[in-house]
């Protein structure tokens, strides 16, 4: 148990669909991210939120579309999904330190979400 | 942002130590070297990371030498629990990297 929760854990829908991932965590973070895990490739960043402030998007098609409403909380809106979007999506947080930086942030990461287009 | 290299795969057998290079040529000043670990259909799981030198936590050891431009994980005494994908990523504050890599499947035999 990381204090990263993701729901729901598998998903199957269909091209038209739409749906929602919901990722929560439990540690008092203020950055938290998507990640994308395909079957062929290493995993991708998708998107960067730091203090509920979209930081990064990288270079992700508008099908996916992110929300965070507050510093615990962060969704991922899906609509007109295709086949090749099946994958693992993974959410994590982390704790972006303020001033001179003498480490990197940890991230933790939530079990993922297990998607099927089909 | 630091592109780092590991190998595809590893094999070992319970109870020995393996060691896991990772190159990362182009690594920045303010670059940390963090690795994890990942099992399947599970998230990735932080294990040590480390800015230069040696690092040791209950887990592992990293092994940085003075130019920075590779880095080697150590794990002691593996077990069959120990079978896992492990990458290597260099970052810093704020700057996060785009892609985990391919990372080094490790498969520990009995």
């Amino acid at each position: 148990e990381t204090g990263v929760t993701q729901t729901p854990r598998h998903l199957v829908m269909g091209m038209t669909n739409k749906k929602s991932l919901k990722c929560e965590q439990h540690l008092g973070h203020n950055a938290m991210y998507w990640y994308k895990q395909s079957a062929k490739k290493p995993l991708e960043l998708m998107f960067v939120y730091n203090f509920k402030e979209q930081t990064e998007n990288n270079s992700v098609p508008s099908r996916f579309s992110p929300e965070c409403p507050n510093s615990s909380h962060l969704f991922l809106h899906l609509h007109t999904l295709q086949p090749e979007d099946s994958a693992l999506y993974l959410c994590a947080s982390s704790q972006l330190a303020g001033g001179r930086a003498t480490s990197t942030d940890t991230q933790y990461f939530g079990p993922g979400t297990r998607l099927t287009v089909l | 942002l630091a592109k780092t290299t590991q190998p595809i795969s590893m094999d070992s057998y319970e109870g020995q130590e393996v060691n896991i290079t990772c190159s990362h040529n182009n690594i920045a000043t303010n670059d940390y070297i963090t690795w994890y670990q990942q099992f399947p259909s599970q998230g990735p799981r932080f294990i040590i990371q480390g800015y230069k030198t040696k690092v040791t936590n209950e887990v592992a050891s990293l092994f940085i030498p003075a130019d920075r431009k590779s880095s080697t994980l150590s794990l002691p005494r593996v077990s069959l629990s120990d079978t896992a994908v492990y990458y290597c990523l260099v970052e810093s504050a704020g700057r996060r990297a785009l892609t985990f890599g391919s990372g080094t499947r490790l498969q520990v035999q009995p």
